[in-house]
This record gives C-alpha cells, structure tokens and sequence, in this order.
C-alpha cells in the first residue's frame, strides 16, 4: 500500500534561517512523483516542487529545494531564507503514474518567526 | 499558468438543500479533475475523480448518490452535493491535472460550506 508520512505536526523558524520539512513515502512503484503544496489559511493549495523518481537531481525552485533520497524514500523539503509570509500548512503528496491519483501527508505546520 | 477557479468561495444553506460547487480550469484544458474534501486541521482526503466525457470515478466509502460530479467540458467540472446535512459542512477542494508547466494538479481556492 501507498503511504506518506510527515513526522512533523508543527515546526517553528527564525526568519531568514532555513528550515527542512520532513517525508517519507512508502510505495511499490517504479514510477512515482513526490510533490509539495503550501496551504496558507485562505485554503487554497499552492503548489511548490516536483520530484520523479527517475530524477537523479534534486529539484530545486527558487528558495525550494527538495533532498530526494531514494534508498531512504525520503523527500524531504528545505526552504532557505525563510519569510514570514511562509508561515503555512505545508503538504506532502505521492502520485503515481497512470492514475494521477495523489495521496498526501498528514501536512507540516510552519511558524516563521520574526 | 495554470489557473483553477472555484466558485462560490463559500456557501451556506438549510439543511435538505442542494449545493452546486464549480471548478473551472482558466488557462488550460483537463481532461481529469479532481475533487477533495478537507476537514479543519487535517489532511486533503480524495472523494472522486472527474474525467471529462464519462462517469467519475469514486474513492471507497464516498456516496455517489450524495456527491454528483458532473464534467460534461475540458475546463468545467462540478460537484453537486444532494440533501445536504450539517456533516457535509467542510472545506471542499477541486484540483485540475495540467501538463504544463509542471505534470501536476493544480487546486483551485476551495469552497467553504456550511450546511446549518
């Protein structure tokens, strides 16, 4: 069975320090995507980084990075500089090829502090 | 690019009542759109999957008879919730499958409803 887990419910960060969000995935697949979304508390789902799993580079997207490590099924999240209007609910999500059904983590709550 | 809209932001009605939810993809065209249902302070839980031109298909445990879904155009998914009760009152999330810019589904800004 398919499974995403983040270990943690909330984390706090100095602003302009960096921050890593943990994942771990679980799946028998070959080809999978890992995804992160924020979710700001207007609701919406703003999506932030992609990593397939054919991909031997970790992706990175402005201050996003993702620490892809495959061995491990990790996915981990780092963003750098942090702002505060980073502060959010923070989501990690598994798809797999084909159905393009995602499952997502239980989400990460990041305070960023002044 | 990649735009998905969602309206209305937020609803409330009577219970027994009907509630239309639209999602609409702006600047692309999904063939495949998703629905989703949010609970305060938890996770995105999948209720259906919309494909253009055919019947949604439903995850386990989700009513079809309750949640219509209809994607009758390449932009246009909607999610009717029939009867509605106060334990359908949540936060409901359309996301659309795009190919561009990145392979990935992109969410539109969700619908608040509040059934009293």
């Amino acid at each position: 069975a398919q499974k995403i887990t983040q270990t943690q419910p909330g984390m706090f960060v100095q602003e302009k320090e960096a921050v890593t969000l943990d994942c771990t995935y679980d799946t028998s697949d070959q080809s999978y995507g890992l995804f992160w979304y924020k979710q700001p508390s207007s609701g919406e789902m703003i999506f932030l980084i992609y990593q397939g799993s054919y991909d031997e580079q970790n992706a990175t997207e402005g201050r996003y990075s993702l620490n892809f490590q495959k061995a491990r099924k990790s996915a981990n999240l780092v963003i750098s500089a942090s702002q505060l209007g980073d502060s959010a609910m923070y989501f990690c999500a598994m798809g797999t090829s084909g159905t393009y059904k995602y499952i997502f983590g239980t989400g990460t709550r990041l305070k960023v502090l002044a | 690019g990649a735009v998905v809209s969602q309206h209305p932001s937020w609803v409330i009605c009577k219970s027994g009542t009907s509630v239309k939810i639209e999602c609409r993809s702006l600047d692309f065209q999904a063939t495949t759109m998703f629905w989703y249902r949010q609970f305060p302070k938890q996770s995105l839980m999948l209720m259906a999957t919309s494909n253009e031109g055919s019947k949604a298909t439903y995850e386990q445990g989700v009513e079809k008879d309750k949640f219509l879904i209809n994607h009758a155009s390449l932009t246009l998914s909607t999610l009717t919730v029939t009867s509605a009760h106060p334990e359908d009152s949540s936060f409901y999330i359309c996301s659309a499958r795009a190919g561009a810019p990145v392979d990935t589904q992109y969410f539109g800004p969700g619908t608040r409803l509040t059934v009293l």
